[in-house]
């Protein structure tokens, strides 16, 4: 089983910032298979990013997303308000998902 | 429009079963390389997948909680059916099902379930 770890477990950022939050896989993950998600507090979870780097439906272009292999980044270029928020990265490898344990972006 | 409704008992006691049903409009799950997902959140806690199946009944499980799920799908009436056995408090949590193409794209509103006698 692919064991996914996220970092930092907490990002402290002001508006405007650049976050980079990282995700890394026990084995290499087939790029197509990693995906990101949004989940503010109290609501379902968003999907952002699939495929690695392909930004879903109506997500807008301040998220991006990079990697393959065992190392996969979601950059959120400048940050508003709306965006501070847990993240989870989720894999696809060997017919299993498994999700990280998320990434909390808080305002500083 | 893709959407996705969970429903089931809120509460059950321990070690009795969980069935949590899956009903859902805007898609088929006879249409390859479509299926559905079963999500949990414990409360203040991170996601877990727990299992999915295929357009074409290909099943897959989380190797954790394998020995007490199965999932099943109801083309006709659009529903998947998710069973738990032997539930403990611990299993308690919000279960949410979801719409699988590239990614987990559309998700439902989520049921809280307790365990509790």
């Amino acid at each position: 089983e692919i064991v996914l770890t996220q970092s930092p477990g907490t990002l402290s950022l002001s508006p405007g910032e650049r976050a980079t939050l990282s995700c890394r896989a026990s084995q290499s993950v087939g790029s197509r298979y990693l995906a990101w998600y949004q989940q503010k507090s109290g609501q379902v979870p968003r999907l952002l990013i699939y495929g690695a780097s392909s930004r879903a439906t109506g997500i807008p272009d301040r998220f991006s997303g990079s990697g393959s292999g065992t190392d996969f980044t979601l950059t959120i270029s400048r940050l508003e308000p709306e965006d501070f928020a847990v993240y989870y990265c989720q894999q696809y490898g060997s017919s299993l998902y498994t999700f990280g344990q998320g990434t909390k972006l808080e305002i500083k | 429009q893709i959407t996705l409704k969970e429903s089931g008992p809120t509460q059950v006691k321990p070690t009795q079963t969980l069935t949590l049903t899956c009903t859902f409009s805007g898609f088929s799950l006879t249409t390859s390389g479509v299926g559905v997902a079963w999500i949990r959140q414990p409360p203040g806690k991170a996601l877990e997948w727990l299992a999915l199946i295929y357009w074409d009944d290909d099943d897959r499980y989380s190797p954790a909680l394998k020995s007490r799920l199965t999932i099943t799908k109801d083309t006709s009436k659009n529903q998947v059916v998710l069973t738990m056995t032997n539930m403990e408090p611990v299993d308690t949590a919000t279960y949410f099902c979801a719409h699988q193409g590239d990614g987990f794209e559309v998700w439902g509103q989520g049921i809280v379930i307790t365990v509790s006698s």
